[in-house]
């Protein structure tokens, strides 16, 4: 099985600031990484698919990069809704695996 | 709009069995994989399997082969899950997404999510 590791795994930010969320996966997946923001009680919602490709109705603000084994999802200037947890995923091979979790908390 | 509404969770007996069903709209369902995916209280992800656009493909994890099937009714735009002798470890939110991909082979994703239904294995 692909291993995905988050880094970190928790971290207080304030508005406004810049942050990088980094994904590192145990084999290469190409490019077949996904990112995923989820608040509290709700379900997931998918950010950037393939790397750095931007959802439909997801802010600029939000971009990915990397390929092969590292990956990074970073927020250029972060707002009060941004804070939540965000998982990254690997769609390369199954069983299908996901990363365990960045929370974010305001400072 | 896409809409993806689980149902059938609820308080289930150890070693008793569930059913959760995933009621579409909003797409053409015969033309899309879908996935379920679960959460442990306060955990993380966990897929627990893939199937086809037909039926005839499905993808399990390995810790649930034998325990856990899944189909679908394309007639009635359905998905569904079969978990059978529960443990206090299948307490989860059940979550079930139907998967995207730009091409066969090409990278894929999951989107929308349904809201989950929550299982709680108990006595």
């Amino acid at each position: 099985d692909i291993q995905m590791t988050q880094s970190p795994s928790s971290l207080s930010a304030s508005v406004g600031d810049r942050l990088t969320i980094t994904c590192r996966a145990s084999q290469s997946i190409s490019n077949f990484l996904n990112w995923y923001q989820q608040k509290p009680g709700k379900a997931p919602k998918l950010l950037i698919f393939a790397a750095s490709s931007l959802q439909s109705g997801v802010p600029s603000r939000f971009s990915g990069s990397g390929s092969g084994t590292d990956f990074t999802l970073t927020i250029s200037s972060l707002q009060p809704e941004d804070f939540a947890t965000y998982y990254c995923q690997q769609s390369y091979v199954t069983p299908i695996t996901f990363g365990q979790g960045t929370r974010l908390e305001i400072k | 709009e896409v809409r993806l509404v689980e149902s059938g969770g609820g308080l289930v007996q150890p070693g008793g069995s569930l059913r959760l069903s995933c009621a579409t709209s909003g797409f053409t369902f015969s033309t899309y994989w879908m996935t379920w995916v679960r959460q442990a209280p306060g955990k993380g992800l966990e897929w627990l399997a893939n199937i086809k656009e037909d039926g005839s493909r499905i993808r399990y994890v390995d810790s649930l082969k034998g325990r856990l099937t899944v189909s679908r009714d394309n007639a009635k735009n359905s998905l569904f899950l079969q978990m059978n002798s529960l443990t206090a470890e299948d307490t989860a939110v059940y979550y079930c997404a139907r998967v995207v991909e730009i091409a066969s082979a090409a990278p894929n994703w999951f989107d929308p999510w349904g809201q989950g239904t929550l299982v709680t294995v108990s006595s």
